[in-house]
């Protein structure tokens, strides 16, 4: 059974200073993973996928690693701001037509 | 429609009543996934559905809950009898293909009194 795990659960930084979120899975054979943030009592907004066959994924400031055989993504989000406060989510998918399985989240505070 | 649609947006229902909610994908995604999340917990895997394959039905918790979804359009997700511990938001979310990237919704927001 895969297992997801975010570690730290929370994180304050002061603004400008680069963040870096940690994802583990305990089964390597994935098929993609992909990162979200989720704003307090809202829905998730997706921020990076990336397939099982890439190293990397980037979107502006975003900055995505993934290490299938030591079962590790990394979030990295430079020159922080206060509007990145969040939480942050990855979700692995097993194969091409498996559910989504969750880490517990990254609660992100970019303080001023 | 631009994005994932769901509705209502909140329901507050009594124990013991039935509930729908009602998850519009986005045009032409043909997977749909239902996710639990609990206040201050994770996302909690629900169902399910690739185009016409069987739907992985195995996060349901019970027999009170059931989703039906026709083709690679709106999907309802049922609960009946609702009980106090129902009381979550249920995300819905939808890809274009099996492999693709997950857009969720905003959420229905259930409250059980």
């Amino acid at each position: 059974k895969q297992e997801v795990t975010q570690i730290p659960a929370a994180l304050s930084v002061p603004e400008g200073e680069n963040l870096v979120l940690n994802c583990s899975f305990t089964d390597s054979a994935i098929y993609n993973l992909q990162w979200f943030r989720q704003d307090p009592g809202k829905g998730l907004t997706s921020l990076l996928l990336i397939q099982s066959s890439q190293r990397e994924q980037t979107s502006g400031r975003l900055n995505a690693s993934l290490d299938k055989s030591s079962g590790r993504s990394t979030l990295y989000i430079a020159a922080s701001q206060p509007g990145d406060s969040a939480t942050y989510l990855c979700a692995v998918k097993r194969a091409a037509g498996n559910k989504l399985t969750f880490g517990g989240g990254t609660r992100v505070l970019v303080k001023p | 429609g631009a994005g994932v649609s769901q509705s209502p947006s909140n329901k507050v229902t009594e124990k013991g009543k039935d509930v729908e909610l009602r998850c519009d994908p986005i045009s032409g995604h043909t997977a749909l996934y239902w996710y639990r999340q609990r206040l201050g917990q994770g996302l909690e895997f629900l169902i399910y559905f690739q185009g016409n394959s069987a739907p992985d039905k195995s996060g349901l918790p019970s027999d009170r809950f059931s989703a039906e979804r026709t083709g690679e359009s709106v999907s309802t997700l049922t609960i009946q009898r609702t009980q106090q511990e129902d009381s979550a938001v249920y995300l819905c979310a939808s890809s274009s293909t099996q492999a693709t990237e997950a857009f969720f919704g905003q959420g229905t927001r259930l409250t059980v009194v």
